[in-house]
C-alpha cells in the first residue's frame, strides 16, 4: 500500500540555522500539508498546498517557513532561522481529493533546535 | 475557532472488552471528521473518515458514529487487543476554513492482556 515518507526521520540543528524537511507524498495524491506537534501537545496544523501554491497557512506559519515541491515527487518545508520553540515532530500529509477522501500522514521528522 | 476535545484522556481496560472512546467538537459546521491512531514516536495511521452526511463508519472491528449536529464523535472498539494500544486522535475539518484539520488532545488506550 502507497505511504507517504519523510526525511530525515530525526534532524538536531543549533538554533539560527536553516533547515529542510523533506517528504514524498503518495503519487497520485493532489493536495499537501504539514502538521506539527510539540511534545505532549495537540498536532497543530501549518500549511496545505495545492496546484503549486499555499491554498491555506496556519498563524504559526511566519516568514521563517516555505513550502516547495521542486519536482514531481518532493514536497519540502523549510526553516530559515531555527528557534528553540521549533522544536517538534513534523508531519507531512497527503491527499487525493479535499474533502471527501482522507488525508494520509507520514512517520514525521523529529526537530530538535538547540 | 473550532476546539476539539477527546474524553478520557486515558483509558485501560483488559483484553477482550469492548469500549467507546468519545471526541466532541464546538463548532458543528464541519465537512467531515477523520479518526487517527497513534503509536509512541510514531506518525498517524487514519483510521475512519466521516462526511458531514454520514452517520457511522465501520472498518472491522472499529465503528464511529457522528452526531454533527450535538458536536460529538464516537470511536467504538469491539473486542480489544493488546495490539490496539495507542493513542487514539480524532480530528474535524470546517466547512469553511479550506482542508485544515483541527485535532483534539488524543485518548491514550492501553489493553492489558
Amino acid at each position: 500500500e502507497p505511504e507517504v515518507t519523510q526525511t530525515p526521520s530525526h534532524q538536531v540543528t543549533q538554533m539560527g540555522q536553516e533547515v529542510i524537511l523533506r517528504c514524498v507524498p503518495i503519487s497520485n495524491h493532489l493536495y499537501f500539508y504539514w502538521y506539527r506537534q510539540i511534545l505532549g501537545q495537540k498536532v497543530e496544523f501549518l500549511v496545505s498546498f495545492y496546484n503549486n501554491e499555499i491554498s491555506e497557512k496556519s498563524e504559526i506559519f511566519d516568514d521563517q517557513f516555505s513550502v516547495e515541491r521542486p519536482d514531481g515527487s518532493n514536497f519540502t518545508l523549510k526553516i530559515r532561522s531555527t528557534k528553540l520553540e521549533d522544536s517538534a515532530m513534523y508531519f507531512c500529509a497527503s491527499q487525493r481529493l479535499a474533502g471527501v477522501s482522507s488525508q494520509y500522514f507520514g512517520p514525521g521528522t523529529r526537530l530538535t533546535v538547540l | 475557532k473550532q476546539e476539539v476535545t477527546q474524553i478520557p484522556a486515558a483509558l485501560s481496560v483488559p483484553e477482550g472488552e469492548n469500549l467507546v472512546l468519545n471526541c466532541s467538537f464546538t463548532d458543528s459546521a464541519i465537512y467531515n471528521l477523520q479518526w487517527f491512531r497513534q503509536d509512541p514516536g510514531k506518525g498517524l495511521t487514519s483510521l475512519l473518515l466521516i462526511q458531514s452526511s454520514q452517520r457511522e463508519q465501520t472498518s472491522g472491528r472499529l465503528n464511529a458514529s457522528l452526531d454533527k449536529s450535538s458536536g460529538r464523535s464516537t470511536l467504538y472498539i469491539a473486542a480489544s487487543q493488546p495490539g490496539d494500544s495507542a493513542t487514539y486522535l480524532c480530528a474535524v475539518r470546517q466547512e469553511t476554513s479550506g482542508s485544515r484539520l483541527t485535532f483534539g488532545e488524543g485518548t491514550q488506550l492501553t489493553v492489558n492482556p
